[in-house]
Order: structure tokens, then sequence, then C-alpha cells
């Protein structure tokens, strides 16, 4: 059984760039796996940051697509997001999340960590 | 991006009702919708997915249906721990858009 735990730090200074990471344990990452970042601000709801393949194949929500990059290390076993030039809109609760490749839904997610953006 | 419409945003039930929330989609998704249940504090958990497939441990008195654009959730008797935010997601096409969410509350 796959778990996923976030890791990173809980503040973040507007312009600064947010970095977070996904350690997977129960499994190899290199598998037939998608792993994905979703946000929610606080009292909002749940929005799709984008996603890499086990082939490291990226899709990005087109509304972060500028500022945003998401990375597997194998070595590892832990993917990773990058958001750059952040600011209190980024504000929120990020979750990692994995699926199979054949799937639907995504089975398997991290407990989320909040990150603040402010100076 | 394919937008996701979840209504209603809220819903006040007692336990034993029935109840149904519902998800449209702004483009054809055929049946790659999941929905989700969420607790305060917690990660979501996958209810259904494929439109109408139980996940693994989810009880059988939640039930999914729909195609196309239109899709509904379905929970048969409400017990005192299905009071929570349900999302719907299409898996259709990236970026895999969420619902707002659907707050169901205890009347």
């Amino acid at each position: 059984q796959l778990q996923l735990q976030e890791s990173g730090p809980g503040l973040v200074k507007p312009s600064e760039t947010l970095s977070l990471t996904c350690i997977v344990s129960g499994g190899s990452i290199s598998s037939s796996y998608y792993w994905a970042w979703i946000r929610q601000p606080p009292g909002k709801g749940l929005e799709w940051i984008g996603i890499i393949s086990y082939s490291g194949t990226t899709y990005y929500n087109p509304s972060l697509l500028s500022r945003v990059t998401i990375s597997v290390d194998m070595s590892k076993n832990q993917f990773s997001l990058k958001v750059r030039s952040v600011t209190a809109a980024d504000t929120a609760v990020y979750y990692c999340a994995g699926r199979e490749y054949s799937a639907y839904g995504y089975e398997y997610w991290g407990q989320g960590t909040l990150v603040t953006v402010s100076s | 991006d394919i937008q996701m419409t979840q209504s209603p945003s809220s819903l006040s039930a007692s336990v034993g009702d029935r109840v149904t929330i519902t998800c449209r989609a702004s483009q054809s998704i055929s049946r790659s919708l999941n929905w989700y249940q969420q607790k305060p504090g917690k990660a979501p958990n996958l209810l259904i997915y494929a439109a109408s497939s139980l996940q693994s441990g989810v009880p059988s008195r939640f039930s999914g249906s729909g195609s196309g654009t239109d899709f509904t959730l379905t929970i048969s008797s409400l017990q005192p721990e299905d009071f929570a935010t349900y999302h719907c997601q299409q898996s259709n096409s990236a970026p895999h858009t969420f619902g707002q969410g659907t707050k169901l509350e205890i009347k």
C-alpha cells in the first residue's frame, strides 16, 4: 500500500519560490503511476496543479503553467513541486497524490501541508 | 479547460435520508468522472471512479451514475460518518478539474 508524505516550509515570502517534496513509501516511484500536486486554499475547493508520469511526462494547469515545475527524483523515491513568484493567492493546503497509470481517480494522498505566503 | 459544476453547494439532511449530488461537465468526458469525500482537516478520499465503480472499501450505500456531461452521486441511507464535503473531478483530459464541492450537513 503506497503512502505519501509532503514536506517543506510552511511559510514563504511573497515573490519567492515555494518548494515542496512528496516522499513515496511502500512502492517504487518509477512504477506505472502518475504523481500529482493538488491544492486547496482555506475554505475553498480543490485545484489541480499538475501531474508527472512514471516516464517523466508532465501536464500543468494552464493557470499556473508559467510558474510551476513538477519533477521526480527516482534515487530518493520522491517527487517535487516548485511554484515561482508566489503571492498571497498561493496560500493553500498542498496535497501530493498518486494514481495507477490505468486508473481514473487519485487513490493515494498525502495528509496535506499548509503553505502560507506572507512577509 | 473542462469546467465542472456541482449542485447543490450545500445540503442539509438527516440520518437515514437518501441524498443525491449532481455534477455537470462543460463538455463530454465520457465516464471519466470521480467522486471524493473530504472531512475537515483531512485529505480527500476516493469513493467512486469511472462514474460508477465503487472504490475498494467504500460502503455500498454510495453509488454513482452518468456519462457524457451529467453525473450523480447517491448516498442511499445517510450515516453519521457521511457528513462531509463531496467533490467531483474529471480525469478525461488535463487539467483534471474539480467541482467546487458540496458540503453535506446534518439537519
